[in-house]
């Protein structure tokens, strides 16, 4: 069946612009997350979703950054005022949860969308 | 906090060459562990996972033991293919509390030439 999808997969910004990053789980996955990946940083967790609700927004770098989930699939992450420095590839991740948190779950990823900000 | 170290990068091997990826952790109590690989241009995929000491993860003819006592998980293949080149992410998820997310290593590139 269908992956975790992602679009754009690529997007260019000018700084100050907002920008919106869209995901699609896999379907019937009920919990979904949003990493980061920048050079030199790694992969960062940013916020994990368990059907609309999101129990941790704890990696969210600023209040610039914002997320939302409806009917318990599409993700969308919204970077406001996007800055320089958020150039980097948001990748999303899904998977199935038997239980919140969802422990021996696989998370499944996306091909990520890869974000410069100018 | 809990975090990852695996070797700097990037590898270079010939084919068929032994692959030894280096990944320790810190962590309390006893995390699960995770090697995640991104082919080129591809997403993350899980390779192999292990949730509890002297586990052995494998697939694909790579493997890693869960090491405890040297809080150890590194990577290896006895034969590299040519196909193997990309990106190697060492990972893992705590356990109890926050068990979902996944913190990961900053990656090892690895390059297999013919």
């Amino acid at each position: 069946g269908a992956g975790v999808s992602q679009s754009p997969s690529n997007k260019v910004t000018e700084k100050g612009k907002d920008v919106e990053l869209r995901c699609d789980p896999i379907s019937g996955h009920t919990a979904l997350y949003w990493y980061r990946q920048s050079l030199g940083q790694g992969l960062e967790f940013l916020i994990y979703f368990q059907g609309n609700s999101a129990p941790d927004k704890s990696g969210l770098p600023s209040d610039r950054f914002s997320a939302e989930r409806t009917g318990g699939s599409v993700s969308t992450l919204t970077i406001q005022r996007t800055q320089q420095e958020d150039s980097a590839v948001y990748l999303c991740a899904s998977s199935l949860a038997r239980g919140s948190p969802p422990a021996g779950e696989t998370q499944y990823f996306g091909p990520g969308t890869r974000l410069l900000v100018l | 906090g809990d975090s990852v170290t695996q070797m700097e990068g990037p590898v270079t091997l010939s084919e068929e060459a032994f692959l030894t990826i280096n990944c320790t952790y810190t962590a309390t109590g006893y995390p699960s562990l995770f090697w995640y690989v991104q082919y080129p241009g591809e997403g993350l995929q899980l390779l192999l996972k292990a949730t509890k000491a002297d586990d052995k993860g494998s697939n694909k003819g790579f493997e890693a033991t869960y090491r405890k006592e040297t809080t150890s998980f590194h990577l290896e293949k006895g034969s590299v293919q040519v196909s193997d080149s990309a990106v190697y992410f060492c990972a893992l998820r705590k356990s109890g509390g926050s068990n979902y997310k996944l913190t990961f290593g900053k990656g090892t590139l690895l390059t297999v030439n013919p």
